[in-house]
């Protein structure tokens, strides 16, 4: 089955400054990403999404990047804020998928702080 | 929008209790999936069903048992409660890509 890992469990970063929040996986044949937010007391929250088929996906403030030929996923924040503090999770959809049912598998979760 | 919406919040269990836990959505989402989250550990997903009278083992579904008699309704129960089952845990829902969280319910169990 799938793995993720996150690199760091922690990271703080000075409000104003951009973060980068990494998360490997394990099989080559996943096709869809994910990176949720959770704040503290509430449920993941979604953030951005990239498939395969991409290297690169840009939304508000954020960026995901896709390396498929290192099974490496990266999420970029820009110019981060206080209300950034959260645990960021890196979520790879679990192939083949049953009934049209995405199966998630999560990482470890890295815990953002942003110093003022 | 209510969205996903998980019953209770807080509970506290004895040591071989029972007790249900209700989510419920309102996106009319085929799909919905109870996971559990643990310190260090991520969310695991413990059961799952791709449509309502339907239901399937995830990958820590000892211990659990669910049912989805109607669409709208995913309820995730605990036959005999165990320490090693406090934890949060967390509904989703999805149409085809992505989840909708609930705010999770935080159970204890003594």
């Amino acid at each position: 089955g799938e793995s993720v890992g996150l690199h760091l469990p922690t990271l703080s970063v000075q409000e104003g400054d951009n973060s980068i929040i990494n998360c490997a996986y394990s099989n080559s044949a996943s096709d869809y990403f994910i990176w949720y937010k959770q704040e503290s007391g509430k449920g993941p929250q979604f953030i951005i999404d990239i498939r395969s088929n991409m290297d690169k996906r840009q939304g508000q403030r954020v960026t995901v990047l896709l390396n498929k030929t290192v099974k490496h996923l990266s999420l970029q924040i820009a110019a981060t804020q206080p209300g950034d503090s959260a645990v960021y999770f890196c979520a790879v959809e679990e192939p083949p998928i049953i009934q049209g049912a995405q199966k998630l598998v999560f990482g470890q979760g890295t815990r953002l702080t942003i110093n003022p | 929008n209510a969205g996903v919406t998980q019953t209770p919040k807080f509970r506290v269990l004895k040591t071989g209790q029972s007790m249900t836990l209700l989510c419920a959505q309102d996106m009319n989402h085929e799909y919905m999936y109870w996971y559990r989250q643990d310190p260090g550990m991520g969310l695991r997903l413990i059961h799952y069903s791709v449509g309502e009278g339907t239901t399937a083992k995830g990958e820590v579904p000892d211990g659990y048992n669910v049912s989805r008699l109607k669409k709208q309704n995913f309820l995730l129960g605990l036959e005999s409660a165990a320490p090693s089952q406090t934890s949060v845990y967390f509904c989703a829902s999805s149409q085809g890509v992505g989840y909708t969280f609930g705010s999770g319910t935080r159970l204890t169990v003594v």
